[in-house]
């Protein structure tokens, strides 16, 4: 969706390297989801991110929204193969009750042993 | 919990017939969303339920998709007749609407190919 961009599209790094991956909105942004998907299988979720300058961390993976840029950040410290993956941003751009949310097409990681 | 449960897992069938998706959200959950992914155009919603009642079916594509909630713990996503360009995951995703935060959780996903 051109209302959600996520850059870069692909992505291949040596393991033990540091990545950071983009998701930029269009729109006002309420509330930004970050999940990772494996092929053939659901997404996961990792973590979600509502106020301006919130950051939130989970293991090795931190992500960060800033308010003011419409943009969210997320931060993989010493990459292992398990990182491996589809990483996919949906931003809540409904300021009322609708929880309809828009994605990002993904950013695939491959780690390198 | 069992997570979001969908089945089939993978379903082949031909143009023109009819295909059915199910999906049991996870218990306890009040919103139920339904999701196509393409490798063009990523992660689409469908539609969405509250409380088994359909609030936003935008995304439907057309007469052909129809969506159904008839419980708290089942759906069904149906296509007739089935086309080729039909051909992509779905996904169901379950969530706590209104207790916090809304995090939806996807079951494994359903990979239609209609040849």
């Amino acid at each position: 969706s051109q209302e959600l961009e996520q850059s870069p599209q692909s992505l291949i790094v040596q393991e033990g390297k540091n990545l950071t991956i983009n998701c930029t909105s269009s729109k006002t942004l309420y509330g930004l989801y970050w999940y990772k998907q494996k092929y053939g299988e659901g997404l996961i979720f990792l973590m979600m991110l509502q106020k301006g300058g919130e950051e939130k961390s989970h293991e090795k993976i931190t992500a960060k929204l800033d308010e003011k840029k419409q943009q969210s950040s997320l931060h993989i410290t010493a990459s292992q193969p398990s990182h491996a993956g589809i990483y996919l941003c949906g931003a809540d751009h409904n300021a009322g009750n609708n929880r309809k949310l828009i994605w990002g097409l993904g950013t695939s990681l491959a780690v390198n042993p | 919990d069992a997570g979001v449960i969908q089945s089939p897992r993978h379903e082949v069938t031909e143009m023109g017939q009819e295909v059915t998706l199910r999906c049991k959200p996870i218990s306890g959950h009040n919103s139920l969303f339904w999701y196509r992914q393409t490798m063009m155009r990523g992660l689409e919603l469908l539609i969405y339920f509250n409380n088994n009642v359909p609030i936003d079916d935008s995304g439907m594509p057309e007469d052909r998709f129809s969506a159904k909630m008839p419980n708290a713990s089942f759906s069904t996503l149906k296509i007739q007749p089935s086309e080729p360009r039909d051909s992509a995951v779905y996904f169901c995703a379950s969530s706590s609407w209104g207790r916090g935060a809304d995090t939806q959780y996807f079951g494994p996903g359903t990979r239609l190919t209609v040849l």
